[in-house]
């Protein structure tokens, strides 16, 4: 069964960095690409990009460029996403979802939340 | 950017109802597009695929169309766990999500 489990819930202070996790199993890791997804309290879903663990290639949204860095650990079948100068626009949950095509999200994370807050 | 537009925004219906949701892309997406159920406090899944490819495990119920700019997702018959946010995803150009059509029973 292919899993994705996230890590929990981050206070981060408005300037400050965020990390979350993505842990995978029940696949091959280095198979499917991972994408990241933001969905802000009560609103719809934004794609942030993707990763390539094979390879550690990336894909972002322009939006994101600067605010977001996608990392793999193939060691221990880990995405990471770390969000940097935290401003309140950044409170959300953020999704991992395993990629094919890339973008066709087949299985996703259980959502890991991030609160900006001083 | 690729605009996504759904509607109707909210839909109330009756359980055994065929429902249509319409999501409508501000150019061609050469039929990228994806439909995701959401149920509150839980994750997005996938549904279809490619406009009209059934993710496996999903019920026959759910189904897919469209082309060029129209997209139409169908429950053939609504169901009391389809209640739900739906939302359509193109990656034709660039990746943008619909803002969701919420689904309930009336």
């Amino acid at each position: 069964e292919v899993q994705l489990q996230q890590s929990g819930p981050e206070v981060g202070r408005p300037g400050s960095s965020v990390k979350i996790s993505c842990k995978a199993s029940g696949y091959t890791f280095t198979d499917y690409v991972m994408n990241w997804v933001k969905q802000s309290p009560g609103q719809g879903l934004e794609w942030i990009g993707w990763i390539d663990p094979e390879y550690g290639s990336t894909d972002y949204a322009e939006k994101f460029k600067k605010k977001a860095t996608l990392t793999a650990d193939t060691s221990s079948n880990t995405a990471y996403i770390q969000l940097s100068s935290l401003t309140s626009e950044d409170t959300a949950t953020y999704f991992c979802a395993r990629g094919t095509g890339p973008y066709v999200m087949d299985a996703w994370g259980q959502g890991a939340s991030v609160t900006v807050s001083s | 950017d690729i605009q996504m537009t759904q509607s109707p925004p909210v839909l109330s219906a009756s359980v055994g109802d065929r429902v249509t949701l319409s999501c409508k892309a501000s150019q061609n997406i050469n039929k990228n597009l994806d439909w995701y159920q959401q149920k509150h406090g839980e994750a997005p899944k996938l549904l279809i695929y490619y406009t009209n490819n059934l993710q496996t495990g999903i019920p026959s119920r759910f189904s897919g169309s469209g082309s060029g700019t129209d997209y139409t997702l169908t429950i053939s018959s609504l169901q009391p766990e389809d209640v739900a946010t739906y939302y359509c995803y193109q990656y034709n150009s660039g990746n943008t999500f619909g803002a969701g059509t919420k689904l309930e029973l009336k």
